[in-house]
């Protein structure tokens, strides 16, 4: 079945550590975003990319970094945690013009990432 | 800067009745508008969207849209319990395939 997958689902770690956070996606979708959501505040995009050599910031993109290594992932790193990155971090997809609607996303199940 | 609005929650509602939840957006450029609904710990799953002033039904939901007041709104028919959730507003512009969110309304279903 086409999906959203990310990788890992929980993970805690320490201040100043590095973290890579993965999606993978059958969807054949082109565009992929990465989100993160805290309570109260609902999602907010930190990074985009429309193809794998397009990477666009978003709203909130100091503190990470991404990786288009191919049409069907996208990683997103922390390069130095720090506990305010504690947050639900998603993953999503959508279709360029002609394979669907472009403004329709799907979401991946989501990564915990508690940073202490 | 496309700023999203919803009514702030939580919401409780009696299984059986109607759960009526609102949205309003900033950007008058807007053109397509979405709700998700997400279970705790889950991720947002797509229920409703409308591009067309008026209503548009989907089995117990009806999504309305006034672009001219720049407000969205959901209803939900014969409440659930499985309905109990957090909504959220999604809004994104002519041009811009970003999606802006609103913080989400909760929904109770008192059964």
């Amino acid at each position: 079945d086409a999906d959203v997958t990310q990788t890992p689902r929980n993970r805690i770690t320490k201040t100043g550590k590095r973290i890579m956070l993965e999606c993978s996606q059958t969807k054949g979708h082109d565009r992929m975003y990465w989100y993160r959501q805290d309570p109260g505040l609902g999602l907010r995009l930190i990074y985009y990319s429309f193809d794998v050599k397009d990477i666009n910031k978003g709203e909130i993109s100091d503190g990470y970094s991404v990786s288009r290594q191919a049409q069907a992932k996208f990683s997103l790193s922390l390069e130095s945690a720090i506990p305010n990155q504690t947050a639900l971090y998603f993953c999503a997809t959508s279709p360029i013009p002609g394979q669907g609607r472009p403004d329709t996303q799907y979401f991946g199940p989501g990564t915990r990432l508690t940073v202490l | 800067q496309k700023e999203v609005e919803q009514n702030s929650g939580p919401l409780s509602v009696p299984e059986g009745a109607i759960a009526s939840l609102n949205c309003t957006y900033s950007d008058r450029g807007s053109q397509s508008f979405f709700w998700y609904r997400q279970y705790s710990g889950k991720s947002p799953e797509l229920i409703m969207f409308i591009y067309s002033n008026g209503d548009k039904e989907d089995g117990r939901f009806t999504a309305q849209l006034n672009k001219a007041s720049q407000y969205v709104s959901l209803l939900i028919r014969d409440s659930q319990p499985s309905d109990s959730a957090t909504y959220l507003c999604a809004v994104n512009g002519a041009n811009d395939y970003k999606l802006s969110f609103g913080a989400g309304t909760t929904v109770t279903v008192r059964a």
